[in-house]
């Protein structure tokens, strides 16, 4: 059973716009969540985290939002630009469970 | 080199072949993971190896076979694969195997069996 699910596979945005992908999770126990970024023939690269003692976090232009009653997460990154094209994973762990979870991924393109 | 390595970077085999696949880390982290990534499914966990001890197998058959005969070295011995098998398997490190730390992932290899 998938305890992590990404529903949009696809995203596409102009530059200069918001992109908002979506997670969400099934397990309360998670705590602790992350947001990779993957471009093609490359590996995941960690990007921005959060724990649940945040609704949110910042790095530059990219925002998580956690929102722990809809077990649910969103990654915002604004402008956007067209090398943000990729595919980002969000995984989510706990302090018991020494692993994480991840999702199956959102494919962003951003068009100039 | 730098970061997490993995070769070869493609690899097709028949299903009678035996391979390894090879990862190797250059950042002194203590534990390491494969991951298999097949198309439109989230990563999953394979192996995890902390401090060169096999901790954790995730039901993984046992055509595959892992070795981490040092901190800085991962393999994956392959024998007898299905064209299932064929995926992207990823390969992490990361500085103690704990749940909060950021997992270091190579480039991965692209097997494909036929």
């Amino acid at each position: 059973d998938q305890q992590v699910k990404q529903n949009s596979p696809s995203l596409s945005v102009q530059e200069g716009r918001i992109s908002i992908l979506n997670c969400d999770y099934t397990n309360s126990m998670f705590d602790y969540f992350l947001w990779y970024k993957k471009y093609p023939a490359e590996g995941p690269t960690f990007l921005i985290s959060i724990s649940s003692i945040k609704d949110k976090n910042e790095d530059g232009r990219f925002t998580v939002f956690l929102n722990k009653s809809a077990k649910h997460l969103s990654l915002h990154i604004v402008p956007s630009q067209p090398g943000d094209s990729a595919v980002y994973f969000c995984a989510a762990s706990a302090n018991n469970f020494n692993k994480f979870y991840f999702g199956s991924g959102t494919k962003l393109n951003v068009k100039p | 080199e730098t970061g997490v390595t993995q070769t070869p970077r493609h690899l097709v085999m028949g299903m009678t072949n035996k391979k390894s696949l090879k990862c190797e880390q250059h950042l002194g982290h203590n534990a390491m993971y494969w991951y298999k990534q097949s198309a439109k499914k989230p990563l999953e966990l394979m192996f995890v190896y902390s401090l060169e001890e096999r901790v954790e197998n995730n039901s993984v058959p046992s055509r595959f076979s892992p070795e981490c005969p040092n901190s800085s070295h991962l393999f994956l011995h392959l024998h007898t694969l299905q064209p299932e098998d064929s995926a992207l398997y990823l390969c992490a490190s990361s500085q103690d195997q704990l749940p909060y730390n950021e997992q270091f992932f190579g480039p991965g290899t692209r097997l494909t069996v036929l």
